[in-house]
């Protein structure tokens, strides 16, 4: 069963850099690396998806290990508004069926 | 864009009663998904559903049926309500599995 691993908490002050660790080693050799967040009484939202290397967008940065089996969620300059928990996913591939599986996720704390 | 409409937002039942939760997606997507976010805790799969009439079990669907109708509604029926199961119960929708997945807000069940 692929799952994934991150720390349950972490904090940071406004404006640093935050990095968040994920663990799946069991990744099936196909599938990609999601991440995504959730602020209270909100559905989770996509911020980014990666298979290999590294990857850029407007609101985070993913960077995955040669191995895949170790990805990192990069946000720049943190604000009070990135306070969520965080969720690294994986798909899990068992017989016929594919579920993406969400842990428990990683709350970041941001404070002024 | 698109929106996915969960109704109702607030769902109260008594314990033993039957209920069910609605979801609409006007993405056009294919697949539909209901999930169970416990207080402090990680999202789990209950049901999904690839095309209209499909239905697949997620890790807890014992407990729950659910009906795909028409592509871009599907609903979950709590059999038989009890007071451990009040949760908030997601529901989204993707192209396919593994693509980027769209949430609503949640519905939260509560159990008298």
């Amino acid at each position: 069963l692929a799952k994934t691993t991150q720390p349950p908490s972490m904090e940071a002050y406004e404006g640093q850099e935050v990095n968040v660790s994920c663990s799946h080693t069991n990744i099936a050799t196909s599938e990609y690396i999601y991440w995504y967040r959730q602020v209270p009484h909100q559905g989770p939202q996509f911020i980014i998806q990666g298979y290999k290397d590294y990857v850029v967008n407007e609101v985070a940065s993913l960077f995955i290990s040669a191995d895949r089996k170790l990805s990192t969620l990069s946000l720049p300059w943190v604000s009070l508004r990135d306070a969520a928990v965080y969720y690294c996913i994986v798909t899990d591939i068992t017989g016929n069926t594919r579920k993406l599986i969400f842990g428990l996720g990683t709350t970041l704390q941001v404070q002024p | 864009g698109g929106i996915i409409t969960q109704t109702p937002k607030f769902l109260i039942g008594q314990e033993g009663q039957k209920l069910t939760l609605k979801c609409q997606q006007n993405f056009n997507h294919d697949t539909m998904y209901w999930y169970r976010q416990d207080s402090g805790k990680g999202l789990r799969l209950i049901y999904y559903s690839i095309t209209e009439n499909d239905l697949q079990k997620g890790d807890l669907s014992e407990g729950y049926d659910a009906s795909r109708e028409k592509k871009s509604s599907f609903s979950l029926t709590v059999t038989s309500a009890q007071k451990n199961e009040m949760a908030v119960f997601l529901c989204a929708s993707s192209m396919g599995v593994g693509n980027t997945l769209y949430f609503g807000e949640g519905s939260r069940l509560i159990v008298v």
